[in-house]
């Protein structure tokens, strides 16, 4: 079946400006979680979801970061005045629930200029 | 003291020897420890995980942890250039949110 995927692919921005990055869940998975990759690091937790709720979001960063999943699938990070810190891979896995094999997308390379 | 630490690496070891990635924790209430593998671009994939003290092996890749150093290690025997990557190990904290590692880049040349 279909793995995780992430949409779009790469995104350039300027300063400033809001984006939205999607992630679509394997399905049937309840548990979605959103990491951030820099250069030569390892993935950085930011938010993982249970069903609809947002289960931990203790590694957003500010509040200029938010995250959804409405209806207990998809799933939208919001990134809102982007500074060029936020630069980065934005990862999204999904899982069959809490504690199992997480199961990776292939990110969003965002950019800010 | 960060919560995983690994060497960044370059690793580099000829094809067919043991390639051995190396990792450590700092929380001793850890229970279960992951080993990724994130090719060059690409996203990270599970190939091993651990809980109990000791080996673990599956194929040629051999998991090895101990609780009272704290350390868990990898161990890839007959090394493949495929197998060049960088390595992530991961130890979740409370709610299975795993906590990575910055990663050991492998390079298995022929």
């Amino acid at each position: 079946g279909a793995g995780v995927s992430q949409t779009p692919s790469n995104k350039v921005t300027e300063k400033g400006k809001y984006v939205e990055l999607r992630c679509d869940p394997i399905s049937g998975h309840t548990a979605l979680y959103w990491y951030r990759q820099s250069l030569g690091q390892g993935p950085e937790f930011l938010i993982y979801f249970q069903g609809t709720g947002a289960a931990d979001d203790s590694g957003l960063p500010n509040d200029r970061f938010f995250a959804v999943r409405p209806e207990g699938s998809v799933s939208t990070l919001k990134i809102q005045r982007t500074e060029r810190g936020d630069s980065a891979v934005y990862l999204c896995a999904s899982s069959q629930g809490v504690g199992e094999t997480q199961y990776f997308g292939p990110g969003t390379r965002l950019l800010v200029l | 003291q960060k919560e995983v630490e690994q060497n960044s690496g370059p690793l580099s070891v000829p094809e067919g020897a043991i390639a051995s990635l190396n990792c450590t924790y700092s929380d001793r209430g850890s229970q279960s420890f992951f080993w990724y593998r994130q090719y060059s671009g690409k996203s990270p994939e599970l190939i091993m995980f651990i809980y109990s003290n000791g080996d673990k092996e599956d194929g040629r890749f051999t998991a090895q942890l101990n609780k009272a150093s704290q350390y868990v290690s990898l161990l890839i025997r007959d090394s493949q250039p495929s197998d060049s990557a960088t390595y992530l190990c991961a130890v979740p904290r409370g709610s299975y949110i795993p906590t990575f590692g910055r990663g050991t880049s492998l390079i298995v040349h022929p």
